[in-house]
């Protein structure tokens, strides 16, 4: 079993869609939690990060983490073409491990 | 004013051949890492290293060798390519775990072709 588990996709919405990303893991050691915007032939960009349980927002992007279930999501409010890319989540003790990303477009 | 680059971004060569890939990065990080980015996106680490630690993913082959001539940079030596090498290798830091390292900075990437 991989240590985390992410549906590739791809996942296409229109533009305004509310769009949600999910992970599920199996080590119950992680406690850092984050997630990645990767654009085409570049590198990920740190998005949001959440210490533990909790909900943490910044603009139309919001992290959820339930420990309890193994859980992490992204929700994604208002979506735009600008946020076409591959979402990965990524989570850590003390090595990181990484999703195998989900493709997503935002259809204008 | 680029906090984590990558030389070169394109690699072509022959099966058989050794090569480096070079990192720096200017953020005055602790610990570095090396990731091997498949054809399917998956994004697996190979190395993490600090100047106290390294932690080698046990499933990387031992052609594989980070060498860290200080604590900014932080290069990838792989000897005898093979086929399977292709991939895009990014680098990354952040600061040390110790201290709440969470936030990895990736380079641009390098986008290796073993022919």
């Amino acid at each position: 079993q991989k240590e985390v588990e992410q549906d590739p996709g791809p996942l296409s919405v229109p533009e305004g869609a509310i769009v949600s990303l999910n992970c599920t893991y199996s080590n119950s050691a992680f406690q850092y939690f984050m997630w990645y915007r990767q654009y085409s032939r570049k590198g990920p960009e740190l998005l949001m990060y959440t210490y533990s349980s909790g909900n943490k927002e910044d603009g139309r992007f919001t992290a959820q983490v339930d420990k309890s279930s193994k859980y992490i999501s992204l929700f994604i409010r208002d979506s735009q073409p600008s946020d076409s890319a591959t979402y990965l989540c990524a989570m850590s003790a003390r090595q990181f491990y990484f999703g195998t990303g989900t493709s997503l477009t935002v259809i204008p | 004013d680029t906090a984590v680059s990558q030389t070169p971004k394109y690699l072509v060569t022959q099966m058989g051949n050794d090569k480096s890939i070079k990192c720096e990065q200017n953020l005055g990080h602790d610990t570095m890492y090396w990731y091997k980015q498949d054809s399917k996106k998956f994004l697996k680490i190979m190395f993490s290293y600090n100047n106290k630690e390294l932690i080698i993913n046990e499933t990387v082959p031992n052609r594989f060798s980070p060498k860290s001539p200080d604590k900014a940079h932080l290069n990838l030596h792989i000897n005898s390519l093979e086929l399977g090498d292709s991939a895009v290798y990014f680098c990354a830091s952040s600061q040390d775990f110790g201290t709440g390292g969470y936030e990895q900075y990736f380079g641009p990437g390098t986008r290796l072709t073993v022919t």
